[in-house]
């Protein structure tokens, strides 16, 4: 297993400033992926943070609005930026385990309310 | 198109009831892989267990016991003598491609377990 270590748990922002998450994993991976969770909602991907390479975003979800780093294979952020409160959501990383395909490992998820 | 439903927002029982949390899924792949995940308090997804399309045979783990039905697109989830402890919300996935770890979320079933 993984273990993934999100920063902040929480923070209240204003309208129009931008907030950069952290998120760091105490094992080397490849692919770490970017999920956003609003409000009573299901969980959505963002994008997907290949280490070495410009993120993959899905679709919905721009570079200019989360942008995206991946400086090495256990550490990312996501930056959400110009955030209105549509922006209120929490924002997990996670990344693939190693055993069965498609099993993945959260972190405990930032979450942002935006005022 | 692939999409997961949960039909179920909320259950709420009394510890030691059963309660069996409803999954429908639809997909074009011939090969998939179903997923529950547990989403507690912490805000931290915890997987659950994973089926492929290959393998019909329902599986118990504990209290927890899985009924995979393709010839109704579903992936029932029962949690047997509820406690407490199980209240969480409760995400079914879908693998999005083969080749890949992404994967698509139902709305998720919110479960209340009270003493």
């Amino acid at each position: 297993s993984a273990v993934i270590s999100q920063k902040p748990s929480r923070d209240i922002c204003q309208r129009g400033t931008s907030l950069t998450i952290q998120c760091q994993v105490d094992s080397q991976v490849t692919m770490m992926f970017w999920y956003r969770q609003q409000p009573g909602q299901s969980l959505t991907l963002i994008a997907t943070a290949n280490q070495g390479s410009e993120a993959t975003y899905e679709s919905g979800f721009v570079i200019d609005k989360f942008p995206i780093s991946r400086p090495n294979l256990t550490f990312s952020t996501l930056t959400v930026s110009n955030m209105s409160p549509e922006d209120s959501s929490i924002y997990l990383c996670s990344v693939p385990g190693q055993g069965a395909p498609g099993e993945l490992f959260f972190g405990e998820g930032s979450r942002l309310t935006v005022l | 198109a692939q999409k997961v439903t949960q039909a179920q927002t909320e259950i709420s029982v009394v510890e030691k009831e059963d309660v069996t949390l409803d999954c429908v899924y639809e997909t074009r792949d011939t090969t998939y892989y179903l997923f529950w995940y547990k989403q507690p308090p912490s805000g931290e997804l915890v997987f659950l267990i994973r089926r492929n399309s290959f393998d019909e045979q329902n599986e118990i783990s504990g209290r927890y016991s899985w009924n995979f039905q393709k010839s109704t697109s579903s992936f029932n989830f029962t949690i047997t003598a509820s406690q407490v402890v199980d209240s969480a919300v409760y995400f079914c996935a879908l693998r999005k491609d083969y080749n890949t770890d992404k994967l698509i979320f139902g709305t998720g079933t919110r479960l209340q377990v009270f003493p």
